[in-house]
């Protein structure tokens, strides 16, 4: 099982700040197949990103995700008021599927 | 627009199993992706539970294969969740999901769940 390691827990940041999170896996993720999602309270998670790098229908180009192997990182570019929230990677490359535990990003 | 909504028993006794329905609306289920099945625990992450194809063919998560079983019922475009011998442990928020294969693009919205007597 690929365990998924995501840093930093908590970002404290500023609206137009650049948000950088980043998530590391315990073993090659095969083909770049990891996501990112994002989930605000009592809500579902909501896709942002697959394939590492491919934004999701929908989702602004302030969302970009890169990385490729075992590190991988989501970049807000300039936050805006509804993008604080948890941010959770997830890897599909590999069975069984697994998640990140998060990373919270509040408003400082 | 592909929707897809949880139902079933809110509350479970302990050693029960645990029932939950999603209905697919917007689209069939009856086409090429994995219909899921992902819970997280109150205040806690994700984890996924299994899928099953269109077809039937069912991929679980290896910590819980031997309570769980996925069916889909194409001719109600729904598929089902039992998790059998439940505990307090398996309190959680339980999600349906579509995946499309791996990564999950339309979720429900989620049902809370809580094993208790």
């Amino acid at each position: 099982e690929i365990v998924l390691t995501q840093s930093p827990g908590t970002l404290s940041l500023s609206p137009g700040d650049r948000a950088t999170l980043s998530c590391r896996a315990s073993q090659s993720v095969s083909n770049s197949f990891l996501a990112w999602y994002q989930q605000k309270p009592g809500q579902a998670p909501r896709l942002l990103i697959y394939g590492a790098s491919i934004r999701a229908t929908g989702i602004p180009d302030r969302f970009s995700g890169s990385g490729s192997g075992t590190d991988f990182t989501l970049t807000i570019s300039r936050l805006e008021p509804e993008d604080f929230a948890v941010y959770y990677c997830q890897q599909y490359g590999s069975s069984p599927r697994t998640f990140g535990q998060g990373t919270k990003v509040e408003i400082k | 627009q592909v929707q897809l909504q949880e139902s079933g028993p809110g509350l479970v006794k302990p050693s029960q199993t645990l029932f939950l329905t999603c209905t697919v609306s917007g689209g069939s289920i009856n086409i090429v992706y994995y219909w899921s099945w992902i819970r997280q625990h109150p205040g806690k992450g994700l984890e996924w539970i299994g899928y099953i194809y269109y077809s039937g063919a069912t991929y679980y998560n290896p910590s819980l294969k031997s309570r769980v079983t996925i069916s889909v019922d194409t001719s109600e475009n729904q598929f089902s969740l039992e998790l059998n011998s439940v505990t307090a442990a398996d309190t959680a928020v339980y999600y349906c999901a579509r995946a499309s294969p791996g990564y999950f693009d339309y979720w429900g919205q989620g049902t809370l769940v809580t094993v208790s007597s």
